[in-house]
């Protein structure tokens, strides 16, 4: 079965780039991964996926190594409206059902 | 917000009464999720949905069932209600295009 993991907790400072890592291993092969952004009372809000190598958009960036054993989020830059809960999303191999990470809850300092 | 709504927004219930949560699409997708979302689990699979009359469980499905009698409904049944039941529901939509997810705004059940 997949299994994932994220840190718990990581704090930045307004300004600076912040790297996220989720570890996941026995994925499925030809499915995203997608990493979503939540806030208080709110549901997850989608923010970048990718399948391999690395994909940017405007708000971040993601890095899958070839194995697809890990990811890293990336966001540059970060301001105080950054903090929230971020999680990765994987498929479980052969279905249709996909894994939340444990998630991590990011504060971003003045 | 992929056209997804909740019913109810928030329920109390006592336990052993059962409690149904509705889930709504406008947007004709295949896919729909039911997720449970508790302090210090973040968010975990309870059912899903590939289709019109075909589901799946998910990691924690003990305890609920659904239905999805046509595309847009996905309805979420616990059974006899209990009081580690209480809990945010997230329904989720699946994007055919790039498999991203989109979440409904959540229903806040409190289990007394």
């Amino acid at each position: 079965l997949a299994k994932t993991t994220q840190p718990i907790s990581m704090d930045s400072y307004e300004g600076q780039e912040v790297n996220i890592t989720c570890s996941h291993n026995n994925i499925a092969t030809n499915d995203y991964i997608t990493w979503y952004q939540q806030f208080p009372s709110q549901g997850p809000r989608f923010i970048i996926q990718g399948y391999k190598t690395k994909v940017t958009n405007e708000v971040a960036s993601l890095f899958i190594p070839a194995d697809r054993k890990s990811s890293t989020l990336s966001l540059p830059r970060v301001s105080l409206s950054d903090t929230a809960v971020y999680y990765c999303l994987v498929g479980y191999p052969g279905t249709y059902k996909y894994i939340f990470g444990t998630g991590t809850r990011l504060k971003v300092l003045a | 917000d992929a056209g997804i709504t909740q019913s109810p927004r928030h329920k109390v219930t006592e336990t052993g009464t059962p409690v149904t949560l509705r889930c709504h699409q406008t947007e004709n997708h295949r896919y729909m999720y039911w997720y449970r979302q508790d302090p210090g689990h973040g968010l975990r699979l309870i059912h899903y949905s590939y289709g019109v009359k075909d589901t799946d469980k998910g990691e924690v499905s003990d305890g609920y069932s659904v239905s999805r009698s046509k595309t847009e409904d996905f309805l979420l049944t616990l059974e006899s209600a209990t009081s580690s039941q209480t809990s945010v529901y997230f329904c989720a939509i699946r994007s055919r295009e790039g498999n991203e997810q989109y979440f409904g705004p959540g229903t806040r059940l409190t289990v007394t």
